[in-house]
């Protein structure tokens, strides 16, 4: 089910370390995952996506690892920079029949990079 | 050349009015969502159209009428507002067929009510 804390998860890293940020999703049948950043006063940004046929994929400076035996994704971003101060969401697809899809979005986690 | 984009960025409004929010999408996708992101950051769908056609509705109250004109418009007109009608509301797109594709957010409409 989804959850609702009364607080966002933290991660606190200092500028240049490498940051993993997890999460855990809910539905066994979701096929299609995504991450989001969202920066104060935006919208939430596409990162990057992986299909449960794959438990890893690599863009530039993240990656992401799926293991769907224990319903657990992870984002990795290398060299942790300033400008990568965000709340980051982990969305599941659960499809929606063909014309459209839903995207059940974790809690997020605020990422705090330490100058 | 925003991809999504929503009007008004703020909304201060008092309780019992009605107001609309408009998003449009210049990425040619067929399909566009509303979300509501509450005090907590918490994200939640409220519905979702494909080509003009309502597919999803999260048992919202019908004080919320999305109306879509047109595949690349989405508004959103909220009647009697409530103090927990506050939030922040996103307006997103993606391409037909949706499943496996990344949904493209607006930059919100922050609702607050008085």
């Amino acid at each position: 089910g989804e959850s609702v804390g009364l607080h966002l998860p933290t991660l606190s890293v200092q500028e240049g370390d490498n940051s993993i940020i997890n999460c855990a999703y809910s539905n066994s049948a979701s096929d299609y995952f995504i991450w989001y950043k969202q920066e104060s006063g935006k919208g939430p940004q596409f990162i990057i996506d992986i299909r449960s046929n794959m438990d890893k994929r690599q863009g530039q400076r993240v990656t992401v690892l799926l293991n769907k035996t224990v319903k657990h994704l992870s984002l990795q971003i290398a060299a942790t920079q300033p400008g990568d101060s965000a709340v980051y969401f982990c969305a599941e697809n659960l499809g929606y029949g063909g014309a459209t899809n839903k995207l059940i979005f974790g809690t997020g986690t605020l990422l705090a990079v330490q100058p | 050349d925003t991809a999504v984009s929503q009007t008004p960025k703020y909304l201060v409004t008092q309780m019992g009015n009605d107001k609309s929010i408009k998003c449009e999408q210049n990425l040619g996708h067929d399909t566009m969502y509303w979300y509501k992101q509450d005090s907590k950051k918490f994200l939640k769908i409220m519905f979702s159209y494909n080509n003009k056609e309502l597919i999803i509705n999260e048992t919202v109250p019908n004080r919320f009428s999305p109306k879509s004109p047109d595949k690349a418009h989405l508004n959103l007109h909220i009647n009697s507002l409530e103090l927990g009608d506050s939030a922040v509301y996103f307006c997103a797109s993606s391409p037909a067929g949706g499943r496996g594709q990344p949904q493209h957010f607006g930059d919100g409409t922050r609702l607050s009510i008085l």
